[in-house]
């Protein structure tokens, strides 16, 4: 039973650029929600999708957007990149619902030049 | 508001009890959880606990929760070197989805 997947695992971009992250959610799961984590920093939630739309928001601006399709994997779009943006992409999956634990990938370690 | 707060360190010498501790600020928060994060690698579910319980024991994990403090706790008993990680607190706000609000993370260093 594969657990949550993400691609890439590392990546380098340059500032102004965009980049796209991809997820897959552990099997059975329908929920994918977003994290950043910077250095040294717990993750700050970004977003959450379920049912191919976003339904919750954290305190990111709209250069950040993502994407669930209907197999219930998910991408993460990230415009105008900044070297502020450099950070562990976390994806955590879960089952919609109450005392339904949320499950996460390894990562994917963005550094922008 | 929304806050999780947690020490930065902790060192222990192997096969002793290792006390992690977290305060919360959301008195909504229905679920309280632990991860733990080995370098390089994601988020490990360790445990987590409903907000109607004040303890839950798995394994050689205790979780005790002090809800009228918002203070929340983790044990190792007989930690051991591979328990070397970062441990996060994090809690679920009462909001109807499944966000996570977590802390700063507490590095356990266990000494041979």
């Amino acid at each position: 039973d594969a657990g949550v997947t993400q691609s890439p695992t590392h990546l380098i971009k340059t500032r102004g650029q965009q980049v796209t992250l991809r997820c897959s959610p552990k099997s059975g799961h329908d929920t994918v929600s977003w994290y950043q984590q910077a250095l040294g920093q717990g993750p700050q939630f970004i977003f959450q999708y379920y049912e191919e739309e976003e339904r919750q928001r954290g305190n990111f601006p709209d250069r950040f957007s993502g994407h669930q399709f209907p197999n219930y994997s998910s991408e993460l779009n990230v415009n105008a990149l900044l070297l502020g943006d450099s950070a562990l992409y976390l994806c955590a999956s879960s089952l919609d619902g109450g005392n339904q634990p949320q499950h996460f990938g390894d990562g994917t370690r963005l550094s922008i030049l | 508001g929304e806050d999780v707060e947690q020490s930065l360190f902790l060192s222990v010498r192997e096969g002793d009890s290792s006390v992690i501790n977290c305060t919360y600020t959301d008195s909504s928060s229905t679920y309280l959880y632990w991860y733990k994060q080995e370098p390089g690698a994601g988020l490990q579910l360790l445990t987590y606990i409903f907000s109607n319980m004040d303890m839950k024991q798995d394994q050689r994990l205790t979780v005790l929760l002090n809800k009228k403090d918002k203070h929340l706790s983790l044990r190792i008993a007989d930690t051991q070197t591979g328990d070397s990680a970062i441990y996060f607190c994090a809690e679920e706000p009462n909001t109807g989805f499944q966000k996570l609000v977590f802390g700063t993370g507490t590095r356990l260093l266990v000494s041979p």
